[in-house]
């Protein structure tokens, strides 16, 4: 039971340049969560799915795409990566039967030059 | 929009005290909040939830208090450790979907 998993760690991109990050959760829960987190701003939700085949934006959806897999896999899409994208970026997944509390992945660190 | 506002300064006591943090927000009445504990590298991880309706929650060295009033929770680390150094994260519900609106956080640093 690994809980939720982010691919890669840590990233260099130079501007303008595309990657995917990858998210997987075997906490069995419909919903996940893409969130940016910036040093003085906190973590801000970019995209959610509250299920399989289903996703909307957040408070900052600009400059990114996602794509619900499956159930498990939510992936994040910077199709032209800028500087201001340099950041942590958490996935997250519901833990609760409720769905309240979040589990969150170990993060990606993001660094565009 | 909703605000959440927490001490951006860092908040240093000394092993063995009762550590204090703030959480105010505005323009909302969330249902639940949330506090999270976050380490340097790592994801936020969930400590405790308090509903509207409830005006206190326990659990071990940890308490929480909400006042819907004041639109203030309060966080409370009791006997504080210097393993309890991290930054701690507040959390109000977004509505629909279990979306998280997220305050800044705070660094708690204990000093032995």
């Amino acid at each position: 039971n690994a809980g939720v998993t982010q691919t890669p760690k840590f990233q260099v991109l130079k501007t303008g340049q595309s990657m995917t990050l990858q998210c997987a959760q075997d906490m069995n829960h419909n919903s996940m969560y893409w969130y940016r987190q910036d040093p003085g701003m906190g973590l801000r939700l970019i995209y959610y799915s509250a299920s399989e085949g289903t996703t909307d934006k957040g408070e900052v959806p600009n400059g990114y795409n996602v794509s619900r897999l499956n159930k498990r896999e939510f992936s994040l899409r910077l199709e032209s990566a800028a500087p201001s994208q340099t950041s942590v970026y958490f996935c997250a997944t519901p833990v609760s039967v409720y769905g309240e509390t979040q589990y969150f992945g170990p993060g990606t660190r993001l660094l565009v030059l | 929009s909703q605000k959440i506002e927490q001490n951006s300064e860092a908040l240093n006591i000394q092993e063995g005290k009762t550590a204090t943090l703030t959480c105010n927000y505005t323009n909302y009445s969330p249902a639940y909040l949330q506090w999270y504990r976050q380490d340097p590298g790592r994801g936020p991880v969930f400590l405790l939830l308090i509903r509207e309706n409830e005006k206190e929650k326990r659990k071990e060295r940890l308490k929480v208090t909400f006042d819907t009033t004041l639109k203030q929770s309060l966080f409370h680390i009791t006997a504080s450790q210097p393993a309890d150094s991290a930054t701690y994260l507040c959390a109000l519900d977004g509505g629909a979907t279990n979306k998280l609106i997220f305050g800044t956080g705070t660094l708690l640093a204990v000093q032995p």
